[in-house]
């Protein structure tokens, strides 16, 4: 079966530095990648997703991905950090039978100092 | 356009009971999935619907259950509570039959407790 794994359930950073948030999958076959963040009491919200178009995705509010094979990897960044970015990230892919039921990482809760 | 909405937003209930949670889908979406997630953990699938069929089941004792109706809004059901079902309910809706690459849109969710 498909998984993700998220490095660090806990990340903190100041505020204008990078953001890494590490994310490695496990397929036996191409993945369909995804990257959600959930702001306190609410939803999912959809940063952006793999697709094998590019490997360099492009996503909301200054998020990237980059999905690299040969590490099994999809890590979240952003070149500079904002008050507004803390929130919880979840990685997650498409399961096995395919559709869109996604399973999901454990998520990485980002804390964003001054 | 109008996006996922679920209600209640907060629900107490106590073991054994049952609950109904509904969700609305997003216009023109005509599939809606279902996640639990518990404290501090990440979603999982519970069931997806498509055109009021179950269309995919994760791993959920049958006491969970749910509906489509015509309209694509949706209920899910859990009958004799435990304290583990204690969780946000996640609604999220899709386009195209929740094929590969139609993203997912969720709701707020609705909070469960059961004590």
């Amino acid at each position: 079966a498909q998984s993700v794994t998220q490095l660090g359930s806990h990340v903190s950073v100041s505020e204008g530095a990078l953001v890494l948030l590490r994310c490695n999958y496990s397929s036996s076959v191409p993945p369909y990648l995804f990257w959600y963040v959930q702001y306190p009491n609410q939803g999912l919200q959809l940063l952006l997703k793999y697709t094998s178009a590019a490997t360099l995705v492009k996503g909301i509010n200054g998020f990237e991905a980059e999905f690299k094979k040969s590490e099994t990897s999809f890590h979240l960044t952003k070149p500079s950090a904002h008050m507004s970015d803390a929130a919880e990230y979840f990685c997650a892919v498409i399961s096995t039978g395919g559709g869109n039921k996604l399973t999901f990482g454990t998520g990485t809760q980002l804390k964003v100092e001054l | 356009e109008t996006g996922v909405t679920q209600s209640p937003t907060h629900l107490i209930k106590t073991r054994g009971q049952q609950v109904t949670l509904r969700c609305s889908s997003q216009s023109g979406h005509n599939t809606v999935s279902w996640y639990q997630q518990a404290l501090g953990q990440g979603p999982q699938f519970i069931f997806q619907y498509y055109r009021e069929e179950e269309n995919g089941r994760g791993n959920f004792p049958p006491r969970f259950s749910g509906l489509q109706f015509p309209n694509y809004s949706s209920e899910l059901n859990v009958n004799a509570l435990e304290l583990d079902d204690s969780a946000l309910y996640l609604c999220a809706s899709s386009p195209r039959g929740g094929t590969n690459n139609s993203p997912l849109h969720f709701g707020n969710g609705t909070r469960l407790t059961v004590t």
